[in-house]
């Protein structure tokens, strides 16, 4: 059965700085990876989908990247901000279907 | 503009009651879901359907139940039989065969009176 694990569960750092939000899963027959954002009590956005043949994909300041073969994906936040304070998700879609396997997520803060 | 709409934003059910959330897309997407959030959780799969008159149940359906009538619409019915309700419900849809993301609509806070 495919797990999802985040870490760390939650993040707090001072605005300006880089960080990186680890995903990690068990079983590596995945069809792509998603991270989406979550604002309290908001549904989800997506961030970035890298299917299973790609290594990394960028968006802006985001940069997510994918170890298919180790069960590992970072995602880089570069130059944080204080509106970049959410929860991010990390969810897996299986191979032969769409269904989603989802992570417990990161809280992350920023301070001004 | 295109999306998913979730109705109502806040529900309350009373013990033995069977309420039902709804979900409504325009994106004319094939394939729709709904998800359960608990308090620091990830999404847990209830059922999904990939077309019309066809759904499947998910990693946590008992207690739940499903129609899927028309293409833009999934009702999600939450019965008597689920006796842990309270938690955010989250409904989903992505064009079917992709490799596109899934799009979420801002989700149903269901409580118990």
């Amino acid at each position: 059965k495919q797990e999802v694990t985040q870490i760390p569960a939650a993040l707090s750092v001072p605005e300006g700085e880089n960080l990186v939000l680890n995903c990690s899963f068990t079983d590596s027959a995945i069809y792509n990876l998603q991270w989406f954002r979550q604002d309290p009590g908001k549904g989800l956005t997506s961030l970035l989908l890298i299917q299973s043949s790609q290594r990394e994909q960028t968006s802006g300041r985001l940069n997510a990247s994918l170890d298919k073969s180790s069960g590992r994906s970072t995602l880089y936040i570069a130059a944080s901000q204080p509106g970049d304070s959410a929860t991010y998700l990390c969810a897996v879609s299986l191979v032969g279907f769409q269904k989603l396997v989802f992570g417990t997520g990161t809280r992350l803060l920023v301070s001004p | 503009d295109g999306g998913i709409t979730q109705s109502p934003k806040y529900l309350f059910r009373k013990e033995g009651q069977n309420v039902t959330l709804s979900c409504e897309q325009n994106l004319n997407h094939d394939a729709m879901y709904w998800y359960r959030q608990d308090p620091g959780q990830g999404l847990r799969l209830i059922y999904y359907s990939q077309i019309v008159n066809d759904f499947q149940k998910g990693d946590i359906a008992e207690g739940y139940s499903v129609s899927r009538e028309k293409k833009e619409s999934f009702p999600l019915t939450v019965t008597s039989a689920q006796k842990n309700p309270t938690a955010f419900y989250l409904c989903a849809s992505i064009i079917g065969g992709s490799n596109q993301p899934q799009h979420f609509g801002d989700g149903t806070r269901l409580s118990i009176l």
